[in-house]
């Protein structure tokens, strides 16, 4: 299983908003609605931000959303803070019954 | 409170074998599965397999089947994750991870993690 396909790294200036994307195939993002997304700070955990494509945990900020168009899935973050930098994963469930990851983006806020 | 509190930081050398758990509180152990998660050096963050503590079916990533060995013990609410034989490049982070209550495949909870440092 190939892992998913990110950007290296995005970067936006606060108050902006940036996107990242996620591309998979057919054997992931495509087949299932099951795109999670997770935040992880410098020397911290992963934190869940997004599951399910598009659904926010209790306790997230509405300024995260996803979004899902064919094999690509995508995280927008709008009213960029500088609090938002850290590294952006995306995961899919797949047609193996595993679990297949994104390479990372790391976000920069100018 | 949900918590799955996983065992300290090992250094190890190549060849030696190595068991690390991953205990939850805060809920009933067999009802959801338990995966670990591997975070290399270059922070990319690999799916390595899962566990259903209930019946103790297990699945593997073809990565890392047959390089590690994934276990629960229900009578200690534990999972665990074995390697028989360490080899320099099983140096990483180990996370166990666990489902929220509202989607069955998303890493909803996880472990602090356990550093895995493996070098002659």
């Amino acid at each position: 299983q190939s892992a998913l396909t990110q950007p290296a790294s995005v970067s936006g200036s606060p108050g902006q908003s940036i996107t990242i994307s996620c591309t998979g195939t057919s054997s992931d993002i495509i087949g299932y609605d099951y795109v999670s997304w997770y935040q992880q700070h410098p020397g911290k955990v992963p934190k869940l931000i997004i599951y399910d494509v598009s659904h926010r945990p209790s306790g997230v900020s509405n300024r995260f959303s996803g979004s899902k168009s064919g094999n690509t899935a995508s995280l927008t973050i709008s009213g960029l803070q500088a609090e938002d930098e850290a590294d952006y994963y995306c995961s899919s469930y797949t047609t193996s019954r595993s679990w297949v990851f994104g390479g990372g983006t790391k976000l920069t806020v100018l | 409170e949900e918590q799955l509190v996983q065992s300290g930081a090992e250094v190890k050398k190549p060849g030696e074998s190595l068991k690390i758990s991953c205990k939850v509180s805060g809920y009933t152990f067999t009802t959801y599965w338990v995966a670990w998660v591997r975070q290399t050096p270059g922070k990319v963050l690999e799916w390595m397999g899962i566990i259903y503590p209930g019946d103790s079916d297990t699945r593997y990533s073809p990565s890392f089947q047959g390089q590690v060995t994934i276990s629960a013990d229900k009578s200690i609410n534990t999972a665990y994750l074995q390697w028989s034989s360490l080899k320099a490049s099983d140096t990483a982070i180990y996370y166990c991870v666990r489902p929220t209550t509202t989607s069955m495949a998303t890493f909803g909870y996880w472990g602090q993690g356990t550093l895995i440092t493996v070098s002659s």
